[in-house]
């Protein structure tokens, strides 16, 4: 079964400062995406970034980009130039590319201090 | 302009009754899910749809129904509703069947009393 381990259930940061989130997962299977996505206090869950486990070049957009380790089972998310809008929980998903089966993390509550 | 909508936002109700939640989605997608994230926030995956087919069913007791008449709406009827069924409910499309970005609703707060 494949499984999204976030290890560090909050974290903080100060304004205009970068910060990592951890995200490992568990599969044998070859071909699949990983997803991270936001949830501000409004609950709105956001696409931040999408990998496809086949690109060996990690995504970025903006001031998000990811750090794809497919040996080791690892997809961090980096946020540099933190916004206070950056507040958010933020989960890592795991998908097969061929079914729609989405399994999630439990989530990194993630505080943007000013 | 909204993506997907879900009415209602928010739900109070007793134990026992029997509730539904809409979700619509104007993205012209092919596939629409239910998911269920609880007081943890850990957020799991309950049904999918595809072309009015039901194409996963995550073990969730069967007084959960999703019902789907058109390819753009797909709600979920809950009937003898329990305290353990209090969670916010999102519902989400995706373009494709296959592993795709999926688009989420707002979320309804279903609370049970």
């Amino acid at each position: 079964a494949q499984t999204v381990t976030q290890s560090q259930p909050e974290m903080s940061v100060q304004e205009a400062e970068t910060v990592t989130l951890s995200c490992t997962y568990d599969t044998s299977e070859n071909n699949y995406y990983l997803f991270w996505y936001k949830q501000p206090p409004s609950r709105q869950m956001i696409l931040v970034i999408r990998q496809e486990a086949y690109k060996q070049q990690n995504a970025t957009e903006n001031r998000f980009s990811v750090n794809f380790q497919k040996a080791a089972k690892s997809f961090s998310l980096k946020i540099s130039d933190s916004q206070l809008g950056d507040t958010a929980m933020y989960f890592c998903a795991y998908s097969l590319y061929n079914n729609n089966d989405m399994r999630f993390g439990a989530g990194t509550r993630l505080t943007v201090k000013p | 302009d909204t993506a997907v909508s879900q009415t209602p936002k928010y739900l109070v109700t007793q134990m026992g009754n029997d509730k539904s939640i809409k979700c619509e989605q104007n993205l012209g997608h092919d596939t629409m899910y239910w998911y269920k994230q609880d007081s943890k926030k850990f957020l799991k995956i309950m049904f999918s749809y595809n072309n009015k087919e039901l194409i996963i069913n995550e073990t969730v007791p069967n007084r959960f129904s999703p019902k789907s008449p058109d390819k753009a709406h797909l709600n979920l009827h809950i009937n003898s509703l329990e305290l353990g069924d209090s969670a916010v409910y999102f519902c989400a499309s995706s373009l494709l069947a296959t592993a795709y970005e999926q688009y989420f609703g707002p979320g309804t707060r279903l609370t049970v009393t």
